[in-house]
């Protein structure tokens, strides 16, 4: 059964470093997200994109963050300059179609800034 | 009020019970509904989409009330391994997403 994967599972790194998260969506879907989790805490929506720009972005998705499809597979979430508070599990998802269709989510990575 | 709100549990069931588990929603414009389940530190998983006029698949049915914006699932028969957090969960008609609740707990003790 197809998957979303993401790289890597888990990363570690200091305030104020760049940290570029991967993912590899299913192959034949359209839409892709950035969701987070802050341990202990709900899911939140970062953002979407489609046909290679941003379609919709929450106030957590500020100039810090940034999204990228930069060949046919990957979709890459870039954090400039980390901040203590970006600690959490960082989930990709991708659908078919927009709307209503299911959205698959990867395994996560578990983003440490210390 | 909190876009989706859930009962956090935790829900401490023996194996074989039947439990349900509820959810609000605040946005009337919310037009999909999904119950997902989340095992500790792993990422949501879908357990079935909701529909208005209700659905069942195996031991879980989901019920969604428009009118009161209200979700439920019903589990019967509970397993060990129906142990999680599970995650209600509203997508808008106009954008694709998704807004999740913080999730209700579900321990299923033998």
């Amino acid at each position: 059964e197809p998957e979303v994967t993401q790289t890597p599972s888990h990363q570690v790194t200091q305030m104020g470093q760049e940290v570029i998260l991967r993912c590899v969506p299913i192959s034949n879907h359209l839409y892709f997200y950035w969701y987070r989790q802050i341990l202990g805490q709900k899911v939140e929506f970062l953002v979407s994109f489609y046909n290679n720009e941003i379609s919709e972005k929450s106030e957590i998705f500020d100039d810090q963050f940034s999204v990228e499809r930069p060949d046919g597979s990957n979709f890459t979430l870039k954090i400039r300059s980390t901040k203590l508070e970006d600690s959490a599990m960082y989930f990709c998802a991708s659908s078919e179609g927009g709307g209503r269709d299911t959205q698959y989510f990867g395994p996560g990575t578990r983003l440490t800034v210390l | 009020r909190k876009e989706v709100e859930q009962d956090p549990g935790p829900f401490n069931v023996p194996e074989g019970a039947t439990v349900a588990f509820n959810c609000t929603y605040s946005n009337s414009a919310s037009q999909s509904f999904f119950w997902y389940r989340q095992d500790c530190r792993k990422e949501p998983k879908l357990l079935m989409s909701v529909y208005s006029s209700g659905n069942e698949d195996g031991r879980f049915t989901a019920q969604l009330n428009r009118a009161s914006q209200y979700i439920s699932l019903l589990i019967r028969d509970s397993k060990l391994s129906d142990s999680a957090t599970y995650l209600c969960v509203v997508n808008t008609q106009y954008g694709n997403k998704l807004v999740f609740g913080a999730g209700t707990i579900l321990r299923v003790k033998s």
